[in-house]
């Protein structure tokens, strides 16, 4: 069954450095994701993307942050700065349409962590 | 705004028993509802939806959700759980007219021998 990757399992940071965090979305989807989940926290809705255009943002996506595609299989976000509140577990997801019928699947996560 | 509650953050139970997760959610006006559940170093995976039609929704490994306009919940049911349902529980809301998902806190579900 296709699954959303993402890369790597683990970053450790210092504060300060950038970073970039790597998804490969499920080949035939069109539109893609980011969420964020601080320990503890709820899982929160970054930014979704579609066409090479951000199509919804949320308050926590400020300058510090973007996101590419850089060729036709990943799907990066970068953070340029990192906080230490930036400490958190980073999901990609994916899904064909937008439309309701075609849920969003998700990818296993990246921690990050900011020292 | 949309906000979704998932009152427990905990809930063991014993196998074979049956299991209530709990999930309100704020605003009804044309919403689409999930249950996602998380194992142990694992992505989130889709468990049911609803979208519209009949309020009850069953997955393929025994959960059923029932939305419920009026109280707006979907609460997530397992009439006899397995040790193999420990995980996490998520309940999700979108709203229509938009991308995303607004998730819940999560439920740990553990399932005791």
């Amino acid at each position: 069954e296709p699954e959303v990757t993402q890369t790597p399992s683990h970053q450790v940071t210092q504060m300060g450095q950038e970073v970039i965090l790597r998804c490969v979305p499920i080949s035939n989807h069109l539109y893609f994701y980011w969420y964020r989940q601080i320990l503890g926290q709820k899982v929160e809705f970054l930014v979704s993307f579609y066409n090479n255009e951000i199509s919804e943002k949320s308050e926590i996506f400020d300058d510090q942050f973007s996101v590419e595609r850089p060729d036709g299989s990943n799907f990066t976000l970068k953070i340029r700065s990192t906080k230490l509140e930036d400490s958190a577990m980073y999901f990609c997801a994916s899904s064909e349409r937008a439309l309701a019928g075609f849920e969003q699947y998700f990818g296993p996560g990246t921690r990050l962590t900011v020292t | 705004a949309q906000s979704v509650t998932q009152l427990d953050s905990q809930v063991p139970v014993f196998e074979e028993a049956p299991v209530e997760l709990r999930c309100n959610y704020s605003s009804s006006v044309s919403v689409y509802l999930f249950w996602y559940v998380q194992y142990p170093n694992q992505g989130l995976q889709l468990l049911l939806k609803y979208l519209s039609g009949s309020t009850l929704v069953e997955s393929i490994n025994g959960f059923e959700a029932e939305f419920n306009k009026s109280q707006t919940s979907f609460h997530l049911r397992k009439p006899s759980v397995h040790i193999s349902d420990t995980a996490e529980y998520f309940c999700a809301v979108r709203n229509s007219g938009t991308y995303k998902y607004i998730f819940g806190t999560g439920t740990r579900l553990k399932v005791l021998a």
